[in-house]
């Protein structure tokens, strides 16, 4: 079975500064990898996913992921910041041979400050 | 062009009815999904339908559930005899094939009384 563990469920930080949120995983097949941001009051939507090729995904607001698969993560980075990158962040992985079910972390909650 | 749409985006119900939500996926979209995501918790997955047939309803919680998809485009999930444990944000979202990215909706959230 596969599981997410999202090892922060807060993360306050200031306006401009780097952030890495942590994201990982346990699967005995392989796996196609995403992160989904969730606004307040709005839906599910996708940042970056990694399938296959270049373990360095670039995703939409500048965030980037790298995939590691010897340490089964997934970490979620951006170099600095805004306000309204605050937002629940969910990591979520997908069996790479089997259909559309995505299996989601906790959900890290990013709070940027002035 | 039209993202997927779920209504009603708020159901306030009584313990021991029956309700029903609907999601409307993007257009063509062949799959689609629904998920449930509890307070402070991720979406957890319920069903996927492809096409007209659900590929994968292991993530039903139990027999209250039940969820269609008649003519391969809009999905109505059915919850019978509710229960205070059954409230939470009903996720739906599609896809253009299952290997494809998810689209989420804004949600339904359901509060039982």
């Amino acid at each position: 079975a596969q599981s997410v563990t999202q090892l922060d469920s807060q993360v306050p930080v200031f306006e401009e500064a780097p952030v890495e949120l942590r994201c990982n995983y346990s699967s005995s097949v392989s796996v196609y990898l995403f992160w989904y941001v969730q606004y307040p009051n709005q839906g599910l939507q996708l940042l970056l996913k990694y399938l296959s090729g270049s373990t360095l995904v670039k995703g939409i607001n500048g965030f980037e992921a790298e995939f590691n698969k010897s340490q089964t993560s997934f970490h979620l980075r951006k170099p600095s910041v805004h306000i309204s990158d605050t937002a629940e962040y969910f990591c979520a992985v997908r069996r790479g041979n089997q259909g559309g079910k995505l299996i989601f972390g906790q959900g890290t909650e990013l709070s940027v400050k002035p | 062009g039209a993202g997927v749409s779920q209504t009603p985006s708020n159901k306030v119900t009584e313990k021991g009815k029956y309700v029903e939500l609907r999601c409307d996926p993007i257009s063509g979209h062949t799959a689609l999904y629904w998920y449930r995501q509890s307070l402070g918790q991720g979406p957890e997955f319920l069903i996927y339908f492809q096409g007209t047939g659900a590929a994968d309803d292991s993530g039903l919680p139990n027999d209250r559930f039940f969820a269609v998809r008649p003519e391969g485009s809009v999905s109505t999930l059915k919850i019978q005899r509710t229960e205070r444990g059954d409230s939470a944000v009903y996720l739906c979202a599609s896809s253009l094939i299952p290997a494809e990215t998810q689209y989420f909706g804004p949600g339904t959230r359901l509060l039982v009384l």
